[in-house]
């Protein structure tokens, strides 16, 4: 029980912004997002997380809603490179260890 | 080099023989796992272990077992193959604490016929 729910694929054109949505319902207040992609033929790669507030790194920034039942992953100008499966992640509690992978969204990205 | 390297990339094997996976890490990790992926599925974890002299179960152990040989090392080996083990396997690290990101190894794709 991956605990979040998200689209099975999306498309992008390229170098337009692309925002991915998750939804985590049943979310508890200790519990982070964490988004990770994997691009064919590779293993997962962390992308970024967050608990409460949006965060944003080199590689995409995370909106999480004030109800913090949802979140998006937005890559703010999608490459032809981030073509790949992206998984939403509710880490439970401060202290887990434990990651449990949904199916993820298959984000394609047209030239 | 890859923080993460895990062999054989590739296996081809027979019903009924053992076969073992290795993963080493360079990144000083404590924690290691091993995951599963099948075809449309997510990754599934098989076992974890946060140090040398610690191992345990995940959610798909039977038909499994890990060796941590040492920080950097930790191996999965299946006893006995059968066919419904083929997938992908992934090796991951993380530190303890902090966000628990994990680090990945490319994978180790076994087929068992």
């Amino acid at each position: 029980d991956a605990k979040t729910t998200q689209p099975n694929s999306m498309e992008s054109n390229e170098e337009e912004p692309v925002h991915l949505p998750c939804n985590h319902s049943t979310i508890s207040g200790t519990d982070y997002i964490h988004w990770y992609r994997q691009l064919p033929s590779q293993g997962p790669e962390y992308v970024i997380h967050g608990l409460t507030s949006n965060v944003n790194n080199r590689m995409a920034s995370l909106a999480i809603a004030e109800d913090r039942k949802s979140s998006t992953l937005i890559l703010h100008r999608a490459t032809l490179r981030d073509a790949a499966v992206y998984y939403c992640i509710r880490r439970e509690g401060a202290g887990s260890y434990q990651l449990t992978f949904g199916k993820g969204t298959k984000l394609s990205v047209i030239p | 080099d890859a923080d993460v390297t895990q062999t054989p990339r590739n296996r081809i094997t027979k019903t009924g023989k053992r076969i073992m996976l290795e993963c080493s890490q360079t990144k000083g990790h404590d924690r290691m796992y091993w995951y599963r992926q099948d075809p449309g599925l997510g990754l599934r974890l098989i076992y974890y272990s946060f140090d040398v002299k610690d191992i345990n179960k995940g959610e798909i152990s039977d038909g499994y077992s890990v060796s941590r040989q040492a920080q950097a090392k930790f191996s999965l080996s299946l006893e006995s193959a059968i066919p419904n083990q083929t997938a992908l396997y992934f090796c991951a690290t993380s530190e303890i604490g902090g966000a628990n990101v994990l680090t990945f190894g490319a994978g180790s794709r076994l087929t068992v016929l």
